[in-house]
Formats: C-alpha cells, sequence, structure tokens
C-alpha cells in the first residue's frame, strides 16, 4: 500500500484565492513530513517538513503546511494563490523515502 | 540552488545496451539518492548511499546497480537497458539521514527504444 497519497491529480484555483493541496500518509511512528514543488522540466525543490512540535509549519514562498495526527494529513496550504505558483506539488515521507504521486496545481489569472 | 549536477541531460539508447548515469556534488553532503519519475507514479527511490562505497536498494531496484566512490560522485548503471527503464531519472543529496529534506538535481531524461 502506498504510504503517501495525494487524492487529487489537478487543482484548479484562481488567482488570489486561498489554494490547498491535500496529503495523506499510512505509515507508522512519527514520520517527518515533506513538500516539494516541481516546475516544468526542472528537479524537485523542497518547500516545507514537519519534524514535531507546532502542528503549523511556515515555509518558502508563502507557503504552509497543516499536520493533523488523527487524520493522518498533512495539507499543504497558500492563503492567497499567484499564477507562478502553477506546478506539479509532491508530498513525501521520511519513512522509506516515499513520495505521493504529485498534485498538479493550474492558477488561472 | 544546491551544487547538483546530472550527465548526460538526455539519452537515448537501444534495449540491451548498457547506461551509466552520473551524479556530481559539491556539497559534501553524506547522502545521495537515485529517483526515477513516471507519470502516476510521482518518485520512486531506485537507491541510495549513505556514505562512500555504502549503498543500499529501494523500491525498484531491479536491473539497476549503483557505485559511489567518491564522497561527490553517485553513478546509476543499467546492465541491461529495456524500454520499461524509459523514464526521468533525479539525483538528490541531504546532508544526514533520511530526515532531512533532499535537494535535486536537473534529472536526465533517459529513452530506451
Amino acid at each position: 500500500a502506498q504510504s503517501v497519497a495525494q487524492p487529487e491529480d489537478q487543482v484548479n484555483v484562481a488567482e488570489g484565492n486561498p489554494l490547498t493541496v491535500k496529503c495523506t500518509y499510512s505509515v507508522s511512528g512519527n514520520p517527518y513530513l515533506f513538500w516539494y514543488v516541481q516546475y516544468p522540466n526542472r528537479g524537485l525543490q523542497f518547500l516545507l517538513k514537519y519534524i514535531t512540535g507546532d502542528n503549523l509549519v511556515k515555509g518558502s514562498y508563502g507557503f504552509e503546511a497543516e499536520f493533523n495526527k488523527s487524520q493522518t494529513s498533512f495539507h499543504l496550504k497558500k492563503p492567497s494563490a499567484l499564477v507562478s505558483d502553477s506546478a506539479l506539488y509532491f508530498c513525501a515521507a521520511s519513512y522509506k523515502l516515499s513520495f505521493g504521486a504529485g498534485t498538479t496545481v493550474t492558477v488561472r489569472a | 540552488d544546491a551544487g547538483i549536477t546530472q550527465s548526460p541531460r538526455h539519452k537515448v539508447t537501444e534495449t540491451g545496451t548498457p547506461v551509466t548515469l552520473r551524479c556530481h556534488q559539491t556539497e559534501n553532503h553524506r547522502y545521495m539518492y537515485w529517483y526515477r519519475q513516471d507519470p502516476g507514479h510521482g518518485l520512486r527511490l531506485i537507491h541510495y548511499s549513505y556514505g562512500v562505497k555504502d549503498t543500499d536498494k529501494g523500491e525498484v531496484s531491479d536491473g539497476y546497480s549503483v557505485s559511489r566512490s567518491k564522497t561527490e560522485d553517485f553513478l546509476l548503471t543499467l546492465e541491461s537497458a529495456t524500454s520499461s527503464q524509459t523514464s526521468v531519472y533525479f539525483c538528490a543529496i541531504s546532508e544526514s539521514g533520511t530526515d532531512y529534506e533532499q535537494y535535486f538535481g536537473p534529472g536526465t531524461r533517459l529513452t530506451v527504444t
């Protein structure tokens, strides 16, 4: 079974609207969780990670993620999306270095 | 950007030929990784290294071998390429352990005909 799941292949939002990219995990213990972003024809870039402590993690480019242990989720959020946020987003867990399948985000002007 | 380069960036090869991809880092990070990226699968770990001459298998290691003779170089070899190994290959590094964030190279697009 996949350790990290991203239930949405695509997310479409209008510029200025809130953006949420969903991620759930199914690993035991207390894994470290990560978000990465991939722009076209580029390698992945690290956005943020959750280790322990505060459930709201702030990262690069105005992104944040909320860790919810009871729901085993680690959703990525941005209060006001930009057209330049259009990219492929990956959630990952330190357990077996598992990556989700990715979510393509399109922000329309 | 982290100092990671991959070579070649693009390669087309025929089924049955050996292929070696190179990852070079200038960050002196201990851990290095090879992934493949395929539509619908995200990234899947092939092999990783936790030090010079120390390597371990990942989720999709069959048909691949690796070597690390120097801290800065991590080689991925396809002994006899197959069409199922057509993919984009990414190298990544992390400072210390799998609990740390990874920094990725630009990728190598490999086509096996």
